[in-house]
C-alpha cells in the first residue's frame, strides 16, 4: 500500500518570506509518480507538477521550485518571496505503475498555507 | 473551453435519499474518477473508469455507485447506504497513458445531508 505524508498542517508566514512544505512518501514500487496540487479557497484543485521516480533533477518554475530526494523518499516543495495569491491547501500525492493503465492517486492530508500581508 | 464540469456547486439531500452528482468533460480524456474531501483531510478515492462501460472501486466505495456510458460523463450516485455522505466531492479526468498521465479536476460538488 502507499502513503503519503505531509507533517505540516498549517503554516504562516508573512508576505516576501520563502516557505517550504514537506512531503514524505512510502511505495514498494519501483516506479511511481509524484505531484503537488494547489486548492485555492474556491475547492478546484489546479495541477503544480507531475515528477517520474527516474528523474531525480530539481525543478524550478518561477517562484516555485521542487525537490525530489529517492534516498529520503522526499518532494519538497519551496516558494521563494511568497505572495499573499499563494495562500491554499497544498496536496502531495502518489500514483504507481501496475503495467499500465490510470489509477487513482494517493493523496497526502494537506498543508494549510497562510500568507499574511 | 476544455474542461471538467461538476454540477450543481452545492447540493442538499435528505437523509434516506439517493442523490446523482453530475461530472462531464471535454477534454477527450479517457480514464475519470470520483474523490471525496472532507474538512481537514486529504482525497480519497472512490470510483475510477479507465475506459466505457468499466469502471473499478476505490479505496471508499461503499455506499457510492457509478456508470461510465459515454467517455465523456462519469456520473456518481451517493445511496442512503453511504452513512455519512455529507463532503465535497471532487471529480478528475486524465489521458489514460501511464507515461503521460496527469489527473485534472472539476471544480467539485458540496453535498449536505439534512
Amino acid at each position: 500500500a502507499q502513503k503519503v505524508t505531509q507533517a505540516q498542517t498549517e503554516i504562516s508566514v508573512v508576505e516576501k518570506e520563502d516557505v517550504t512544505l514537506d512531503c514524505v512518501y512510502e511505495t514498494r514500487d519501483t516506479t511511481y509518480y509524484l505531484f503537488w496540487y494547489k486548492q485555492p479557497p474556491s475547492g478546484e484543485l489546479v495541477f503544480l507538477i507531475r515528477r517520474n521516480s527516474f528523474d531525480e533533477q530539481n525543478e524550478i518554475s518561477g517562484r516555485y521550485s521542487w525537490n525530489f530526494q529517492k534516498s529520503t523518499s522526499s518532494f519538497n516543495f519551496t516558494i521563494t518571496a511568497s505572495q499573499v495569491v499563494d495562500s491554499a491547501v497544498y496536496f502531495c500525492a502518489l500514483s504507481v505503475s501496475w503495467g499500465g493503465g490510470a489509477d487513482g492517486l494517493t493523496f497526502g492530508k494537506g498543508t494549510h498555507l497562510i500568507i499574511q500581508p | 473551453d476544455g474542461g471538467i464540469t461538476q454540477s450543481p456547486k452545492y447540493l442538499f439531500r435528505k437523509e434516506g435519499q439517493n442523490v446523482t452528482l453530475s461530472c462531464e468533460q471535454n477534454l477527450n480524456h479517457d480514464a475519470m474518477y470520483w474523490y471525496r474531501q472532507d474538512p481537514g483531510q486529504g482525497l480519497r478515492l472512490i470510483y475510477y473508469s479507465q475506459i466505457v462501460n468499466d469502471f473499478q472501486k476505490g479505496d471508499i466505495a461503499e455506499g457510492y455507485s457509478v456508470s461510465r456510458e459515454k467517455k465523456e460523463s462519469f456520473p456518481l450516485t451517493v445511496t442512503s447506504a453511504q452513512k455519512n455522505p455529507t463532503a465535497f466531492y471532487l471529480c478528475a479526468s486524465s489521458m489514460g497513458d501511464r507515461s503521460t498521465d496527469t489527473q485534472y479536476f472539476g471544480p467539485g460538488t458540496r453535498l449536505t445531508v439534512l
